[in-house]
């Protein structure tokens, strides 16, 4: 069965700390994995996107790592801002273009 | 902004009502989606457009009506809804040619179903 899975559920961290998602998978044949930031009340926005053969990617202070071998994500922030605080989504996709498997997301909450 | 827009933002009706959900993208993407996100639960895909056509129906009850008449705008046409149906609905689009097919979602629409 394909499924996404994501971890913690919610996390609470102090402004300028670092943190880790996490993000496991059973989606087959892989395609690509990308990692969604939803604020409250709005669309989710594209962050990273990683493809078989990557095994990181940056976008300012957000970096995702890939294992395809363990089929295991990672999503790492650091020095994290008040801004950061959203839901942090997972999706994995198949070789067709529709196929997105969404994970349930973690919801993050900087506090000053 | 991210090029994709959903009107209203937030929408009230009765289980007996009849009401419409619209989205216009603006980035000349030729595939659109409708998402159905309910609290702690991963989106559901509803449905997918690509040219105008649907080419997928992830078993939506028929109180759901998408509809596309051109790649720049979708709707989603609701009645007789129920109490469960209240959730957050996104609309997205993607360049289907592409390879990574990323999606780009508009800011969806609170709906709540009394």
């Amino acid at each position: 069965k394909n499924q996404v899975e994501q971890s913690p559920q919610s996390l609470i961290i102090l402004e300028g700390k670092n943190c880790t998602l996490q993000c496991n998978y059973t989606v087959s044949p892989f395609s690509n994995l990308r990692w969604y930031k939803q604020d409250t009340g709005r669309g989710p926005v594209s962050l990273t996107i990683m493809t078989f053969s990557e095994n990181t990617k940056s976008n300012g202070r957000y970096t995702a790592t890939l294992d395809a071998d363990t089929k295991q994500s990672s999503l790492h922030i650091t020095a994290s801002q008040l801004s950061d605080s959203a839901s942090y989504i997972c999706v994995v996709s198949v070789g067709n273009f529709n196929k997105f498997y969404f994970g349930s997301g973690t919801k993050l909450n900087v506090k000053p | 902004e991210t090029g994709v827009t959903q009107t209203p933002r937030h929408l009230v009706m009765g289980m007996t009502n009849k009401k419409s959900l619209k989205c216009e993208q603006h980035l000349g993407h030729n595939a659109m989606y409708w998402y159905k996100q309910s609290a702690k639960k991963p989106l559901e895909l509803m449905f997918v457009y690509s040219l105008e056509e649907r080419v997928e129906n992830n078993s939506v009850p028929s109180r759901f009506s998408p509809e596309c008449p051109n790649s720049s705008h979708l709707f989603l046409h609701l009645h007789t809804l129920q109490p469960e149906d209240s959730a957050l609905y996104l609309c997205a689009s993607s360049q289907e040619s592409t390879d990574t097919h990323t999606q780009y979602f508009g800011p969806g629409t609170r709906l709540t179903v009394l």
